[in-house]
């Protein structure tokens, strides 16, 4: 079993809508959760970061963790076209071990 | 916008060459990563620098190598390139002391080996 599983999609959804992306893991020790956006041909750029559980909202971005479920999401509201990107989960442990990607999921905002 | 930049962008290259890819950051971050990115994959870290003079493997087997002689560069070196070595190469770094995990990511190297 992976320890971080993300379903790749494609995603595709109309402009305007909610959109979630999630991840499930297997090690209960990650406490840092995530969320990079690649848009293509470029490196991932880091969206959002949550240390434990809880949420985060950053304008149209919320992060949610739940440690319980070993489930974490990442919610856009009112999408745009250019959210159209893939996006990456990534965990971690503490402050010197590697961080474990998702496979990432690719989302298309049509207009 | 972070200042992290990879050389070359694209490359094509023939079996057996030599390859460096060289990547360089202008924010003193004392940590830089190597990263190995294929289409519809996890990343997965082939390399990591604590600091100068600091490298460790990571956990894709790998047959790069690389260098840390100076904080703000940190090159990957394939002595003899293959097939198999087709791929995307991300650099990255991240600042000692802040999350860890705030990493910058380079535009990446994509490699072809023919």
């Amino acid at each position: 079993q992976k320890e971080v599983e993300q379903d790749p999609g494609p995603l595709s959804v109309p402009e305007g809508a909610i959109v979630s992306l999630n991840c499930t893991y297997s090690n209960s020790a990650f406490q840092y959760f995530m969320w990079y956006r690649q848009y293509s041909r470029k490196g991932p750029e880091l969206l959002m970061y949550t240390y434990s559980s809880g949420n985060k909202e950053d304008g149209r971005f919320t992060a949610q963790v739940d440690k319980s479920s070993k489930y974490i999401s990442l919610f856009i509201r009112d999408s745009q076209p250019s959210d159209s990107a893939t996006y990456l989960c990534a965990m971690g442990y503490s402050g010197n071990t590697p961080l474990v990607f998702g496979k990432g999921t690719r989302l298309s905002v049509i207009a | 916008e972070a200042d992290i930049y990879q050389t070359p962008r694209y490359l094509v290259i023939g079996t057996g060459k030599k390859i460096t890819l060289e990547c360089s950051q202008t924010m003193g971050h004392d940590k830089m990563y190597w990263y190995q990115q294929d289409p519809g994959m996890e990343l997965h870290l082939i390399h990591y620098s604590y600091g100068v003079n600091s490298t460790e493997k990571g956990d894709l087997s790998s047959e790069s190598t690389v260098s840390r002689i100076r904080t703000e560069h940190f090159p990957l070196t394939l002595e003899s390139a293959r097939p198999s070595h087709t791929s995307q190469y991300l650099c990255a770094s991240s600042e000692l002391g802040r999350s860890p995990y705030e990493q910058y990511f380079g535009p990446g190297t994509r490699l072809t080996v023919t």
